[in-house]
């Protein structure tokens, strides 16, 4: 069975300090996907990544970056010179391939609530 | 309309009323879910369909009922609910793998904040 672990359930900083966000999946599977959603208090979920199990290259977006370790099964999400409008609730998830295609359920992490203090 | 529109955006109810949750998806996907966040549990996956058909049904209870008309839109239907049902649901869709397009990143609507008296 999958299974995703957030263990920080909250985080609080200042702003302009870098801030990283653990995530450590489980899954049987050789072929998966891992994702990075945040959702802010008006409680739509945005999609901020996502990361094939056969490649394990860090990624970087603005001051988004993302560490996926296969050796550790982690993905990690580090925000860098935070701002406050990155305070928001953020989820890690995981589906597996299936069967050969189709549409697959996410499973998600229960989530860590960032806050950033001006 | 853009992305994932739900209706209502909010929904309060008692315990033997009958209603239905709207989604509607204008992003050209085939498949479409049903998700049910609640405070004191992770977000949980309810039901999938792909291309009209029920793919997934993650053991719900059947006083929620879902149906999904074609692949632009999904129903929830609430019949005879419990106070313990009172959570955020959630809508989503994504393109099918099949279809070569990307893979399973699945866009969210904004959700129905569900009260059950």
């Amino acid at each position: 069975a999958q299974k995703v672990t957030q263990a920080q359930t909250e985080i609080s900083v200042v702003e302009k300090e870098d801030v990283t966000l653990d995530c450590v999946y489980e899954t049987r599977d050789t072929t998966y996907y891992l994702f990075w959603y945040k959702q802010p208090p008006s409680g739509e979920l945005v999609f901020l990544i996502r990361r094939n199990s056969f490649d394990e290259q860090n990624e970087i977006s603005g001051r988004y970056s993302w560490n996926f370790q296969k050796s550790t099964s982690s993905f990690n999400f580090t925000i860098t010179a935070s701002q406050v409008v990155d305070s928001a609730v953020y989820f890690c998830a995981l589906s597996e391939a299936g069967t050969g295609g189709g549409a697959d359920g996410l499973t998600f992490g229960k989530g860590t609530h960032l806050i950033i203090q001006p | 309309e853009t992305g994932v529109t739900q209706t209502p955006r909010h929904l309060v109810m008692g315990m033997t009323n009958k209603k239905s949750l709207k989604c509607e998806q204008h992003l050209g996907h085939n498949a479409m879910y049903w998700y049910k966040q609640s405070a004191k549990k992770p977000l949980e996956l309810m039901f999938v369909y792909n291309f009209k058909e029920q793919t997934e049904n993650n053991s719900v209870p059947s006083r929620f009922s879902p149906e999904c008309p074609n692949s632009s839109h999904l129903f929830l239907h609430l019949h005879t609910l419990q106070p313990e049902d009172s959570a955020l649901y959630l809508c989503a869709s994504s393109q099918d793998i099949s279809i070569g397009v990307g893979y399973n990143e699945q866009f969210f609507g904004p959700g129905t904040r569900l009260t059950v008296l």
